[in-house]
């Protein structure tokens, strides 16, 4: 099974600014299969990246994701209002699917 | 537009069973791979099954194998997780998630608003 770890576990920021998380394999996974969904209270999860670094329909090109082999990152260049949500890593390339515990962007 | 509407979950005792229904709708659901998804209460999000498009590939976490079974219904758009022997831990909101591919290895890019599983005596 490949558990996904994610740091930090809450990040607080001002509207603006610039959000890194990242998201660590415990093995190798393939670029092609490990996606970013954001989820807002009260709403169900969105897909935003998915291949490590595609955008899914309709996401700014203030998100894009990088990285290989076991360490991938979300940015999120410029924080609007509405990006303060939980984030989530995913691995969907082998059973058991697994999912990161989840980072939380807060208001600063 | 993708429309996913779960029912079926309720309150039930220990080692009972329930049956979870998703009715999917703005999409050919047969062309696509879809999943159940769960968050327990102040928990994150726990992959639980997925099947394919044909409905002849199934997949099940390892905390549910021998106790739920995934299926799909091609010619009703449905999609049905039935739960039996339930735990505690199996309380949550379930989630129906479709697939971007007719394989399951591929992300979900859309959820249903989920339906709550509590499981108490």
């Amino acid at each position: 099974e490949i558990v996904l770890t994610q740091s930090p576990g809450t990040l607080s920021l001002s509207p603006g600014e610039r959000a890194t998380l990242s998201c660590r394999a415990s093995q190798s996974v393939s670029s092609s299969y490990l996606g970013w969904y954001q989820r807002k209270p009260g709403q169900t999860p969105r897909l935003l990246i998915y291949g490590a670094s595609r955008r899914a329909t309709g996401v700014p090109d203030r998100f894009s994701g990088s990285g290989s082999g076991t360490d991938f990152t979300l940015t999120i260049s410029r924080l609007g209002p509405e990006d303060f949500a939980v984030y989530y890593c995913h691995h969907y390339g082998s059973s058991p699917l697994t999912f990161g515990p989840g980072t939380k962007v807060d208001i600063k | 537009e993708v429309q996913l509407v779960e029912s079926g979950g309720g309150l039930v005792q220990p080692g009972g069973s329930l049956r979870l229904s998703c009715a999917a709708s703005g999409f050919i659901f047969s062309n696509y791979a879809m999943s159940w998804v769960r968050q327990a209460p102040g928990k994150g999000l726990e992959w639980v099954s997925s099947i394919n498009d044909s409905g002849d590939s199934t997949y099940y976490a390892d905390s549910v194998k021998g106790r739920f079974t995934i299926s799909r219904d091609n010619s009703k758009n449905t999609l049905d997780l039935q739960v039996n022997g339930l735990k505690g831990d199996d309380t949550a909101i379930y989630y129906c998630a479709k697939h971007q591919r007719a394989g399951t290895y591929s992300p979900a890019d859309s959820w249903g608003q989920g339906t709550l599983v509590t499981v108490s005596s």
